[in-house]
């Protein structure tokens, strides 16, 4: 999983469910991690190990990883939620990569 | 309450070396990495390196020519050098904690604290 592709963009209505999707080879053979990243802000940790939330993320992020495909679930995206989002994963010849980043829009 | 915190300068000269350190409260150096990361201009972000408490370090493949990352766990600091630079590597630069484990058969790399990061631009 050298590499790590991320849609540009996605646009989502309020209320409604944002998908992220991270693809790289074989990325389900590692763990993904997803940052937020809010403009003059430092990115914050959302997911961890594929489908873990740190204390204090709400509940409508979830996240999933399997086969060369890993994805970030914003189920109720708000207004707040609205900001970039890197996908990260562990790979043995480049160490730690990031994904280009996704700018979620809520429109 | 665990906290990082860049400090160093903002501005570097092409060809000089940009040093950066980062001061580290409420947690101990153990069982952790400390990593730098960078976000240039208009770009993502770009993982450059980490140290662990023993001074084990890994950096990354396009950057390890210029860096060298160092700990002092008695002042609860560890610093960035980045050599020779250029225009590329004006960016905001921060300092995480990470932690990196062998889980059910996978790697795991999780950097949960961040700094809030410290711009330094590169003039020529």
């Amino acid at each position: 999983s050298s590499e790590l592709t991320q849609p540009p963009s996605v646009s989502v209505s309020p209320g409604q469910t944002a998908i992220i999707t991270c693809s790289g080879d074989k990325l389900g053979d590692q763990y993904v991690s997803w940052y937020q990243r809010r403009p003059g802000q430092s990115p914050l940790l959302v997911i961890y190990q594929d489908t873990k939330r740190p204390s204090g993320i709400p509940e409508r992020f979830s996240g999933s990883n399997s086969g060369n495909t890993a994805t970030l679930t914003i189920s109720g995206t708000q207004a707040l939620d609205e900001a970039d989002y890197y996908c990260q994963a562990w790979d043995t010849n480049t160490y730690v990569v990031f994904g280009g980043g996704t700018t979620l829009t809520v429109l | 309450q665990v906290q990082l915190q860049e400090s160093g300068p903002g501005l570097v000269k092409a060809s000089e070396t940009l040093s950066l350190t980062c001061s580290v409260s409420g947690a101990s150096f153990n069982f952790y990495y400390w990593t730098w990361v960078r976000q240039p201009p208009g770009k993502g972000l770009q993982w450059i390196g980490h140290i662990n408490y023993s001074g084990r370090t890994n950096y990354s493949p396009s950057l390890k020519s210029q860096v060298i990352i160092s700990i002092d766990t008695s002042k609860n600091q560890f610093s960035l050098k980045l050599t020779s630079v250029t225009a590329a590597d004006t960016a905001v630069y921060y300092c995480v904690r990470s932690s990196h484990d062998f889980v059910s058969g996978r790697y795991s790399y999780i950097m949960d604290v961040w700094g809030r990061g410290t711009t330094v631009a590169v003039s020529s």
